[in-house]
């Protein structure tokens, strides 16, 4: 299957400062990439849908000035979290799919733990 | 907009034994419902998937069914093994590049 890649896998910051992740497909074109949050224990919600050249769509509740998305290239995603504090510290993993896809399956990064001091 | 429903939460069976997940969905226009494997810290691997216009679908000792006239589709898996111990996610789709809506996971534990 396409292989999705993510990084970083492990992040630790203050509170305050911004944290960059990214999410590159690399052996195929992801017009469409998914950015997903995970609490322990519970499931993958769904935060933005991102769409090379064009601006993300964010699900309610998620705030789009906090959760900066940017998916400058086909294969390219990137998630900023803005000023996180520590009830931002949690799991964060990006998905794709492509055209070559069109039963819809994703294929999913490894993932990004976030841990806001 | 979709919901999924996925039942049990957790699941303890004993190796050998068989092992069964329940999903519902509410939207009757999705065709596409994959079951994810996630173990402890790692990204959610696809297992099994199957479309609307089949009613089940089998890969070795893993199957699904679907009822879409009930809008319900199940994992069944056979001969379990420790190594099956994860959490699994369904997830219900309209296809193509339709967000995936996912259930909130069954916790698969398996005891030698």
């Amino acid at each position: 299957g396409a292989v999705v890649s993510q990084h970083p896998s492990w992040v630790i910051c203050k509170s305050g400062t911004s944290v960059k992740i990214e999410c590159r497909s690399l052996d195929f074109q992801a017009t469409t990439m998914f950015w997903y949050r995970q609490f322990p224990k519970q499931s993958l919600m769904l935060m933005a849908t991102s769409n090379e050249g064009s601006k993300a769509t964010y699900e309610q509740g998620v705030e789009k000035d906090k959760f900066l998305i940017n998916h400058a290239s086909l294969t390219l995603s990137t998630l900023t979290v803005t000023s996180a504090h520590p009830e931002d510290s949690s799991f964060y993993i990006c998905s794709a799919n492509s055209g070559d896809t069109p039963h819809g399956e994703l294929f999913f990064g490894e993932g990004s733990r976030l841990t806001v001091l | 907009g979709e919901n999924v429903e996925q039942h049990p939460s957790t699941l303890s069976v004993q190796e050998g034994d068989s092992a069964v997940i329940k999903c519902t969905y509410s939207d009757s226009a999705s065709n596409y419902f994959p079951w994810y494997k996630q173990e402890l810290g790692k990204r959610p691997q696809l297992i099994i998937d199957i479309r609307s216009n089949v009613g089940e679908k089998k890969d070795q000792r893993i199957a699904v069914t679907l009822n879409k006239t009930a809008k319900h589709f199940s994992l069944h898996i056979t001969e379990t093994q420790p190594e099956d111990s994860a959490v699994y996610f369904c997830a219900a789709s309209k296809g193509g590049y339709s967000t995936l809506t996912f259930g909130k996971g069954t916790m698969l534990l398996v005891s030698p």
